[in-house]
């Protein structure tokens, strides 16, 4: 069965900054990942995913991951957060279950940003 | 892509009743899930929408307390049954519109029972 971990539950970063969240997974074969941002009371937004090709994928609001096979990671990067970026990062690996894919989710990354 | 509207948004409930949430997708859909976020946690899938046959649900959800419907191609309800406060939490709709594609999650419901 697939897994994702999220190592840092909480980080805190200046505006600004420099942002990485990390994420491993788990899957037996070539995974879709995803990462997933929650605001507080709102649904998740997709923010970018890797089925194939480059390792490199630009998201929305000028996010980037890098999938490594090697390392079994897709880290979420962002070169100067803003204040709205507070929220909840979800990283997410999507395994066929038939004809379905079903997610599985990371327990989360919360991010403040300080002014 | 594909917008989610989920309803009702936030509820509570008495212990012991039970409630039905709508979630409907503005394109038809090929497969619709169910979430359970408990609050602090991550998401959690509680079963498999299929339209025309009966709900495919995860280890650990039955369909007595989860029965889930899916009449068409753009709507699915979920009933939480004989609801206890461990039943508290964020309900979430999430469609995906074909092989390969993103999923698309609705806003959440926020359910408290009391």
């Amino acid at each position: 069965a697939q897994s994702v971990t999220q190592p840092d539950i909480h980080i805190t970063v200046s505006e600004g900054a420099s942002l990485e969240l990390r994420c491993n997974y788990s899957y037996g074969a070539t995974p879709y990942l995803f990462w997933y941002v929650q605001s507080p009371g709102q649904g998740l937004q997709l923010l970018l995913k890797y089925f194939s090709g480059d390792t490199l994928v630009q998201g929305i609001k000028g996010f980037e991951a890098e999938f490594k096979r090697s390392q079994s990671s897709f880290n979420l990067r962002k070169p100067s957060v803003h204040w709205s970026d507070a929220a909840e990062y979800f990283c997410a690996v999507g395994a066929l279950s038939g004809s379905a894919r079903q997610l599985t989710f990371g327990s989360g990354t919360q991010l403040t940003v300080l002014p | 892509s594909a917008v989610i509207s989920q309803k009702p948004s936030r509820d509570i409930c008495q212990r012991g009743t039970s409630l039905t949430i709508q979630c409907q997708v503005d394109s038809q859909v090929t497969m619709m899930f169910w979430y359970r976020q408990q609050p602090g946690q991550s998401l959690t899938l509680i079963a498999t929408a299929n339209q025309g046959s009966e709900a495919t649900y995860e280890s650990g959800f039955v369909i007595d307390k989860f029965p889930i419907s899916r009449p068409n191609l753009t709507f699915s309800t979920l009933t939480v049954s004989n609801m206890s406060p461990e039943d508290s939490s964020i309900y979430l709709c999430s469609a995906e519109t074909g092989s390969g594609s993103e999923a698309f999650f609705g806003q959440g419901t926020r359910l408290t029972v009391v």
